[in-house]
């Protein structure tokens, strides 16, 4: 199974900011997603992490909001720009392995808005 | 609209009882269907998946859910619930158009609590 390590685990930020999520995986996967869970909520699709090229976000997510690189077939980064409160959730990494039809998830990355 | 719904927001079993935790889903083709768990402060963990074939899928830690196209359900169940069950459990399925393990919908979650 795919190893995933997010960075950071979780952080409180200021209003306005911005903060760029990490998310390395120990070996090459076909794709990569990031997700989002409210407080209390369920996941939501924020976007699929293509390599190479710009991502493909899901309906009421934005590039300007969540700009996302994949540079390579192992790492991929989110970034939650100009931030308010009701971005604070959990977001998650996911991802499918070159030979496996299993979706594995990241430990998340607590963000909390000011 | 594709859509997952888990009827039960919160259960509360004793150990050692038997737990079905409910799942219905909206979908046009023959779904992807997934149970995950998430424990506090972890990940999300897959129990079990439904592609095609066996209507009645085993998954890890005793874990089992069945497949019923007539009514639109994968219900997951567990003959004899351990403490160490208690956690959120997702119910997904694999969005119309992606690949069999590509973009999911998640059910809104069930709260499993167990009652030493």
């Amino acid at each position: 199974s795919a190893v995933i390590s997010q960075k950071p685990s979780r952080d409180i930020c200021q209003r306005g900011t911005s903060l760029t999520i990490q998310c390395q995986v120990d070996s090459q996967v076909t794709m990569m997603f990031w997700y989002r869970q409210q407080p209390g909520q369920s996941l939501t699709l924020i976007a699929t992490a293509n390599q190479g090229s710009e991502a493909t976000y899901e309906s009421g997510f934005v590039i300007d909001k969540f700009p996302i690189s994949r540079p390579n077939l192992t790492f991929s980064t989110l970034t939650v720009s100009n931030m308010s409160p009701e971005d604070s959730s959990i977001y998650l990494c996911s991802v499918v392995g070159r030979h496996t039809d299993t979706q594995y998830f990241g430990p998340g990355t607590r963000l909390t808005v000011l | 609209a594709q859509s997952v719904t888990q009827p039960d927001i919160h259960i509360t079993v004793s150990e050692g009882a038997s737990l079905e935790l409910r799942c219905n889903y909206s979908y046009g083709a023959t779904p992807y269907l997934f149970w995950y768990v998430q424990s506090p402060g972890q990940g999300l963990q897959l129990l079990l998946k439904y592609f095609s074939g066996d209507t009645l899928v085993q998954g890890i830690k005793g874990f089992e859910a069945e497949f019923k196209r007539s009514q639109s359900s994968f219900n997951l169940r567990k003959p004899s619930v351990h403490w160490s069950d208690a956690a959120e459990y997702f119910c997904a399925v694999g969005a119309e158009g992606s690949s069999n393990t590509g973009k999911l919908i998640f059910g809104q979650g069930t709260t499993l609590q167990v009652k030493p």
